[in-house]
């Protein structure tokens, strides 16, 4: 089975605050994904990475920024964090080619106060 | 540009109804199309896929949904719901864009009554 955890499942922030949320996965998954999920808007995609080392811009990047510098890791920091970024935050992870199927995380509440 | 619409956004049955979630996705290309499925809790899971071949797909838990291209629609069905089923339900789309993200619906949030 595919196992993708994340750091915290509820954290509470204050505003200004430079914040990293981390997802790991232990598949050898190429892609990780970074979606945002808020009431009667489902998932939006944040930021993914095909590789180590990359990553492109989903459709909502402003504000956040990703690392990832083991195959495994798949990190989303906020810089500075603001009252309109407290959501559910999701990690994903897909194989590589012909693979489509998304593995998600437990996901992280984040509260900026 | 690829999208997703689910229109209920808020079904409540009672129990032993029979089930039907709208799903609507707007790309003209090949496309693979899933549900996944979030119980009060738990984390997305899986709950069919469809990527080629039999348009009519059954998934976990007795759940089924059909693929019908000419109506851009991939509605997800069940028979007959239990108080368990309550949850949200979420249509994705992945289209042959070479974008390697699903596109999410909204969600349906299904609420089953005993």
């Amino acid at each position: 089975d595919v196992k993708v955890t994340q750091s915290s499942r509820y954290l509470v922030k204050r505003t200004g605050e430079k914040v990293f949320l981390e997802c790991v996965q232990d598949m050898d998954h190429e892609n990780m994904f970074w979606y945002r999920q808020d009431p009667g808007l489902g998932l939006r995609l944040i930021y993914f990475s095909y590789d180590v080392k990359m990553k492109e811009k989903g459709d909502i990047p402003e504000g956040y920024s990703v690392s990832r510098e083991k195959k495994e890791r798949f990190s989303l920091i906020l810089e500075s964090a603001s009252t309109n970024q407290t959501s559910m935050y999701l990690c994903a992870t897909r194989g590589g080619t012909g693979h489509y199927e998304q593995y998600f995380g437990p996901g992280t509440r984040l509260t900026v106060t | 540009a690829q999208s997703v619409s689910q229109h209920n956004h808020h079904v409540i049955l009672s129990e032993a109804a029979s089930l039907e979630l709208g799903c609507n996705y707007s790309y003209g290309g090949t496309v693979n199309l899933f549900w996944y499925v979030q119980y009060p809790g738990q984390h997305l899971q899986l709950l069919l896929k469809y990527f080629s071949g039999d348009p009519l797909v059954k998934g976990i838990k007795g759940f089924e949904a059909e693929f019908i291209k000419s109506k851009f629609s991939f509605n997800l069905r069940k028979p007959s719901v239990q108080w368990s089923d309550t949850a949200e339900y979420f249509c994705a789309v992945n289209g042959n864009t070479g974008r390697r993200a699903l596109t999410f619906g909204s969600g349906t949030r299904l609420q089953v009554q005993p």
